[in-house]
């Protein structure tokens, strides 16, 4: 199975910042990588797919870089409503994997 | 897109439920679609995904593989998740996803189910 590793695992972090959150897999993916958004209570939201392509209606403070094992996510200028959990999957084989999450606090 | 999951519960060990996803505002039959579940204060869990109508593969979690069953009736819009011999850890919220047009990724998600497995 292919791991992921999420880095940090949480960070804090005040509006205007600029975030990274890391992923690495254990084995090469391609660019097959996805991210997700969840808010407390919330179902997660697609952020990304194939590392770096913002899924449809997400704003383009988000980006996503990588391929191979190491990925990026990255958001810029940070807003309240972006204080969530985020999550990194691999779909480059099954059993698909998420990382750990990155929980991004005020 | 709208994905809406229903037939969560509590239920005892050793039990059994049937989670449905009732999909709409896509072509149901041409996606691929996964089961993601989550377990109280814990990360996102893959169990098992089905491949769309033109392919046939069904995938599974080793910790579910022989106790849950995955399909989907396309004439009906519907996914299903069949669990048998459920098992304390199998307690969290079931999410329905819809995978993306280029691969096993959750473009879209339900608001999730809870299961409860305790006695």
């Amino acid at each position: 199975d292919i791991q992921m590793t999420q880095s940090p695992s949480s960070l804090s972090a005040s509006v205007g910042d600029r975030v990274t959150i890391t992923c690495r897999a254990s084995q090469g993916i391609s660019n097959y990588l996805a991210w997700f958004q969840q808010r407390p209570g919330k179902a997660p939201k697609s952020l990304i797919y194939a590392a770096s392509h913002l899924q449809s209606g997400v704003p383009s403070k988000f980006s996503g870089s990588g391929s191979g094992t190491d990925f990026t996510l990255t958001i810029s200028s940070l807003q309240p409503e972006d204080f969530a959990t985020y999550y990194c999957q691999q779909y480059y084989d099954h059993p698909l994997t998420f990382g750990g999450g990155t929980k991004v606090e005020i | 897109v709208q994905l809406l999951e229903s037939g969560g519960g509590l239920v005892k060990p050793g039990g059994s439920l049937r989670l449905s996803c009732a999909a709409s505002g896509f072509t149901f039959n041409t996606y691929s679609m996964t089961w993601v579940r989550q377990a109280p204060g814990k990360g996102l869990e893959w169990v098992s995904s089905i491949s769309s109508s033109t392919d046939n593969y069904i995938y599974y979690a080793d910790s579910v593989k022989g106790r849950f069953t995955i399909s989907r009736d396309n004439a009906k819009n519907s996914l299903y998740l069949q669990m048998n011999s459920l098992r304390v850890e199998d307690t969290a919220v079931y999410y329905c996803v819809k995978d993306g047009s280029s691969g096993w990724y959750g473009a879209h998600w339900g608001q999730g189910t809870q299961v409860t497995v305790s006695s």
